[in-house]
């Protein structure tokens, strides 16, 4: 069973630039989630998103945004890059049923210069 | 924000020695989840407890859950060098995993 699938796994932007990261779940699994991990904040969650629907939204200015297709495939946008938004964006991948464990991608690494 | 403290931040063993981490968390939970973290890498899901779970095992980790101290803690034992990583714990409420909110780690390091 093949695992989350993030794409790129690194990145790297000018300023202002906007930049958009894709994230393939776990065959069967319906709800896709994103993070930011930065060594000042840590892990932070971005938004989550069940059959094409956003659920949950974190603490994030409306740069950050992001979409989920019919085949649960998910896309996280980021537009007029800034420095602070360097950091390593990860995506889990969840069946969407409760008490069960959400599985993680590789990462981009997302570097803004 | 982060949900709680994970302590200690930083903790360097030899190699076979039994590795213990804490996690302390504020709100009510559902489940509480540790994961792996290689350097600058993906999160490895290691283990899931529920609320109403006190202990789990899984291979040479043991978890435990006390929900009225808000706490859990990870044993590693009989550690190795591939062991070295950041561990973080991470809870939901009752939406399930969709939302977890993390702890700030703990950088494990096994000496040789």
């Amino acid at each position: 069973k093949a695992g989350v699938t993030q794409t790129p796994r690194y990145l790297i932007k000018t300023r202002g630039q906007q930049v958009t990261l894709s994230c393939s779940p776990i065959s069967g699994h319906r709800s896709v989630s994103w993070y930011q991990q930065t060594p000042g904040q840590g892990l932070q969650f971005l938004f989550e998103y069940f059959s094409e629907t956003q659920r949950n939204k974190g603490n994030f200015p409306g740069r950050f945004s992001g979409r989920q297709f019919s085949n649960s495939r998910s896309e996280m946008n980021v537009s007029t890059l800034e420095l602070g938004d360097s950091a390593l964006y990860l995506c889990a991948s969840f069946t969407g049923s409760a008490n069960t464990e959400a599985f993680f991608g590789q990462g981009t690494r997302l570097t803004v210069v | 924000s982060q949900q709680g403290e994970e302590d200690p931040q930083a903790l360097s063993i030899q190699e076979g020695e039994n590795a213990t981490m804490n996690c302390s968390y504020k709100t009510s939970i559902n489940n509480l989840q540790w994961y792996r973290q290689n350097s600058g890498r993906g999160l490895v899901h290691l283990i899931l407890i529920r609320s109403n779970e006190r202990e789990k095992h899984s291979g040479r980790l043991r978890v435990t859950l006390d929900t009225s101290k808000k706490s859990s803690s990870l044993l590693i034992t009989a550690s190795r060098a591939a062991d070295t990583a950041s561990y973080f714990c991470a809870t939901d409420n009752a939406q399930g995993a969709q939302k977890l909110v993390f702890g700030q780690g703990t950088r494990l390091t096994i000496n040789p």
